[in-house]
């Protein structure tokens, strides 16, 4: 079965710098969710999109961006990159079935440098 | 606002030895659902299991069981008879109704470690 796909895998950048992650959700799902797992910690969840909308947003810093797009692939914008950034980005999505679990992506793991 | 909580940080057993996480939540919600989920030493999130909070009834799924009990806000997670496969870290987590945004909230961990 197709699982969620994120893109790249693994991300090096120094501070100030721009990233872009990707996130292409499983066929037919309509909801995806960003939550970011800095080291030894839990997944904490930054914002989620449904039918391209934003569905609902944690605590995500105003230096981050993201967006649904039209084929339901997501993208995350970070700029200004700094150091605590760096961190294991996962991406997740959902049917709109009301019972339906969150399957994660293999994340992506960024490191600031 | 919801809140997780596994108190267990580090748990090691020997092989074939059962395993049981705690996990104790805190929700104003009537409806709301609860998970398991372990991240192995690669990374990935894996989803375990998943229960409503209007269905108390405990299950077992081959080497996982849950232990439900609202009136104690606890939702604990068994591996029977462990293997060095099962070394991981596994979370607990809670979310809201679809409605109310579903975003999962998660405890901090419970590391497992099976030894041979």
């Amino acid at each position: 079965a197709a699982g969620v796909i994120q893109s790249p895998r693994h991300l090096i950048k120094e501070k100030r710098e721009t990233a872009t992650l990707k996130c292409y959700p499983i066929p037919r799902h309509d909801t995806v969710y960003w939550y970011q797992q800095g080291p030894g910690q839990d997944p904490q969840f930054l914002i989620s999109f449904y039918e391209k909308m934003q569905s609902d947003k944690g605590s995500i810093p105003d230096r981050f961006s993201a967006q649904q797009f039209s084929d339901y692939h997501s993208e995350l914008n970070m700029s200004s990159l700094e150091l605590g950034d760096s961190a294991l980005y996962f991406c997740a999505s959902s049917s709109d079935r009301e019972f339906d679990e969150q399957y994660f992506g293999p994340g992506t793991r960024l490191t600031v440098t | 606002a919801q809140k997780v909580t596994q108190a267990q940080t580090e748990i090691s057993v020997v092989e074939k030895e059962d395993v049981t996480l705690d996990c104790v939540y805190e929700t104003r919600d009537t409806t709301y659902y609860l998970f398991w989920y372990k991240q192995p030493p690669s990374g990935e999130l894996v989803f375990l299991i998943r229960r409503n909070s209007f269905d108390e009834q405990n299950e077992i799924s081959g080497r996982y069981s849950w232990n439900f009990q609202k009136s104690t806000s606890s939702f604990n997670f068994t591996i029977t008879a462990s293997q060095v496969v099962d070394s991981a870290v596994y979370f607990c987590a809670l979310s809201r109704t679809k409605a109310a945004g579903n975003k999962l909230t998660f405890g901090g961990g419970t590391r497992v470690l099976v030894k041979p």
